[in-house]
């Protein structure tokens, strides 16, 4: 069965220093594989998405990721971290042909000044 | 989150209560899903629906029932709201039934407290 897992519940970075959330996916064909983020009280929102092609994806508020096949991984990276990024990050997969998502548990970002 | 709604945004139930949970969109999207949030678990699937007419069962449906007369409504309905149930709700919608190209939409969550 599809799976993702994010092995960093909470994660603390200072203001200005570069940022990867890992995630790991568990899918034996090519997964479609999402990263969201929430801010607290809020609702979620799409900061990439990987279907096929290139491995390294460009989405909104300067984040990236890329999609590693040998290691099962879709890692979350910004160069530069803002405290307006201090939130909770998803990632999540879609089940087969469906469009059900399967997140992950979150992980906690807190942006230290 | 443009074009899915949900109301009411906050909501506390005595247990026992029922309730329905409303959602929206006006993107003419075929599937719509409901899911719910608890601490350190991510969203949960709990039940979809991939068109009028048709809805499924996701990860953790007891306790809710779901039904899909418009395109444009899917309401998730607490027949006997329990402690267990407390948490937050998103609804979600997408053009097909495929992830592939297509954005999920999320709607902005409801807090269900059960008291």
């Amino acid at each position: 069965a599809q799976s993702v897992t994010q092995p960093d519940i909470h994660i603390t970075v200072s203001e200005g220093a570069s940022l990867e959330l890992r995630c790991n996916y568990s899918y034996g064909a090519t997964p479609y594989l999402f990263w969201y983020v929430q801010s607290p009280g809020q609702g979620l929102q799409l900061l990439l998405k990987y279907f096929s092609g290139d491995t390294l994806v460009q989405g909104i508020k300067g984040f990236e990721a890329e999609f590693k096949r040998s290691q099962s991984s879709f890692n979350l990276r910004k160069p530069s971290v803002h405290w307006s990024d201090a939130a909770e990050y998803f990632c999540a997969t879609s089940s087969g042909n469906t469009g059900k998502l399967i997140f992950g548990q979150g992980t906690t970002l807190q942006v230290k000044p | 989150n443009a074009g899915v709604t949900q109301t009411p945004k906050f909501q506390v139930l005595k247990t026992g209560q029922s309730m329905t949970l409303q959602c929206a969109q006006d993107m003419n999207h075929e599937y719509m899903s409901w899911y719910r949030q608890d601490p350190g678990m991510g969203l949960r699937l709990i039940h979809y629906s991939v068109g009028a007419g048709i809805t499924d069962q996701g990860e953790v449906p007891n306790g809710y029932n779901v039904s899909r007369s418009t395109t444009e409504d899917f309401p998730l309905r607490l027949l006997s709201a329990a402690p267990s149930q407390t948490s937050v709700y998103f609804c979600a919608s997408s053009y097909s039934r495929g992830a592939s190209g297509n954005t999920i939409y999320f709607g902005e969550g409801s807090w269900l407290t059960v008291v």
